[in-house]
């Protein structure tokens, strides 16, 4: 099942606007990570946020979690056309095992035009 | 900083044949993960490994096998390869005390 889901599927702004993105998940989670993905090309790590956080800045990026609503927001402040990628959360679920899978939800692609 | 490191970047394979991708992780990471992403899809994990013995495992087909070896590397072994096999291979390294994974810039492998 899946386990992240983001919101929206799309998003098209102008440059120098705000993105925001959603994720909700399903099951308890160490930490939860967005990446950025350029079309056919690898994924960026982008930040980490632990369960025990609420919020994360890094550059342009602010980061939420809510754990008691199972969800977490990506903000990008004044978007540049650079910023055009696929955005994907990712969860660490809450267990001991070592190599822990994460598992990705279905992306934002976002589109910042110039 | 050095990154995740992963060969081929592209592969050209006929059905029925074998692929081997290797990942090399970065420095001092104890951990590999291997991902696949068909088009227009989110990552699936396949598979991970912690101090070279399977730590996890996903949506691998038994077709498909992987190990990490004794300088962390691992390699990705996929044989009788389909069509649907055609996707990026991702490799993914981390520590096992702090699970943030970093991506190798991926493999893809196309079978035609």
């Amino acid at each position: 099942s899946q386990q992240g889901e983001e919101d929206p599927q799309a998003l098209s702004i102008q440059e120098g606007e705000n993105a925001t993105m959603n994720c909700s998940y399903k099951t308890s989670i160490n930490n939860l990570q967005w990446y950025r993905q350029n079309s056919g090309r690898g994924l960026v790590h982008l930040i980490l946020i632990r369960s025990n956080e609420r919020e994360k800045h890094s550059g342009r990026l602010r980061v939420t979690l809510d754990t008691s609503k199972k969800s977490s927001s990506l903000l990008i402040t004044a978007s540049r056309a650079a910023d055009t990628a696929s955005y994907f959360c990712a969860t660490d679920p809450l267990n001991n095992n070592a190599g822990n899978m994460l598992t990705f939800g279905g992306g934002t692609r976002l589109m910042v035009k110039p | 900083a050095a990154g995740v490191i992963q060969s081929p970047r592209h592969l050209i394979k006929e059905k029925r044949e074998t692929a081997t991708l290797k990942c090399y992780p970065i420095p001092r990471h104890d951990t590999v993960y291997w991902y696949q992403q068909g088009p227009g899809q989110d990552p699936q994990f396949l598979i991970s490994f912690y101090e070279k013995m399977q730590s996890d495992k996903g949506s691998i087909p038994d077709r498909f096998s992987a190990q990490q070896f004794s300088d962390y590397h691992s390699e990705l072994n996929m044989s009788s390869l389909e069509l649907g096999d055609s996707a990026l291979y991702f490799c993914a390294s981390s520590t096992v005390l702090y699970n943030e994974q970093f991506f190798g810039p991926g493999t893809r492998l196309t079978v035609l």
